[in-house]
């Protein structure tokens, strides 16, 4: 267990459906992180959440809509998804993006699979 | 080819021997940190380095940064089949130390076979 917890962990939709990943973190932290990994690829970050402040977005596609309604809680909005979008979505979470450097507590995926 | 390289790609060693995983990059590396991570899950915290020549030790898992601060290594002492799963580095190149441009390595897969 690291404190961060993700839901659901195993996600099946249509091109055309609309789903919502969650992340919650029980550690206090205020910076919250969207990761993406796939086969053969570089852990790719989405979105980056500082004190509930959007801090980063990675020329994420606008089918992926983010939502950071508190330091706690991170939400991925999907809708009309393509199957390469299928992977492993990893929520992050960090003390702060300020001072020193942080390191980041993942939660366990939500394996996406696209049909 | 990739900013962040991990060598080898994947590992088969007996159980009870030693091994050791490479990390390189280009660019100065301001924060090195190595994960752990089980098939299809999420990254387990290891440790992370900073300053160049600083070794850090956990159990039986020994991480350094060289004194260039371009390439960091990962030694495991008397592997058990417990330290099996794929160890990635993420890498903070980004001297002002915001967490925003961390790079990640591609991983190492590791077995233990008993």
């Amino acid at each position: 267990e690291t404190g961060v917890t993700q839901t659901p962990r195993h996600l099946v939709m249509g091109m055309t459906n609309k789903k919502s990943l969650k992340c919650e973190q029980h550690l206090g932290h205020n910076a919250m992180y969207w990761y993406k990994q796939s086969a053969k690829k570089p852990l790719e970050l989405m979105f980056v959440y500082n004190f509930k402040e959007q801090t980063e977005n990675n020329s994420v596609p606008s089918r992926f809509s983010p939502e950071c309604p508190n330091s706690s809680h991170l939400f991925l909005h999907l809708h009309t998804l393509q199957p390469e979008d299928s992977a492993l979505y990893l929520c992050a979470s960090s003390q702060s993006l300020a001072g020193r450097r942080w390191e980041q507590y993942f939660g366990p995926g939500t394996r996406l699979t696209v049909t | 080819s990739q900013e962040l390289e991990q060598s080898p790609q994947s590992l088969i060693v007996q159980e009870g021997k030693n091994l050791t995983i490479n990390c390189t990059s280009s660019k100065t590396l301001y924060g090195l940190y190595w994960y752990k991570q089980k098939y299809g899950e999420g990254l387990i915290f290891l440790m992370m380095l900073q300053k160049g020549g600083e070794e850090k030790s956990h159990e039986k898992i020994t991480a350094k940064l060289d004194e260039k601060k371009q390439q960091s290594s990962l030694h495991i002492t008397a592997s058990q089949p417990s330290h099996a799963g794929i160890y990635l580095c993420g890498a903070d190149i980004s001297r002002a130390g915001n967490n925003r441009k961390l790079i990640w390595g591609l991983g190492t897969s590791l077995a233990v076979n008993p």
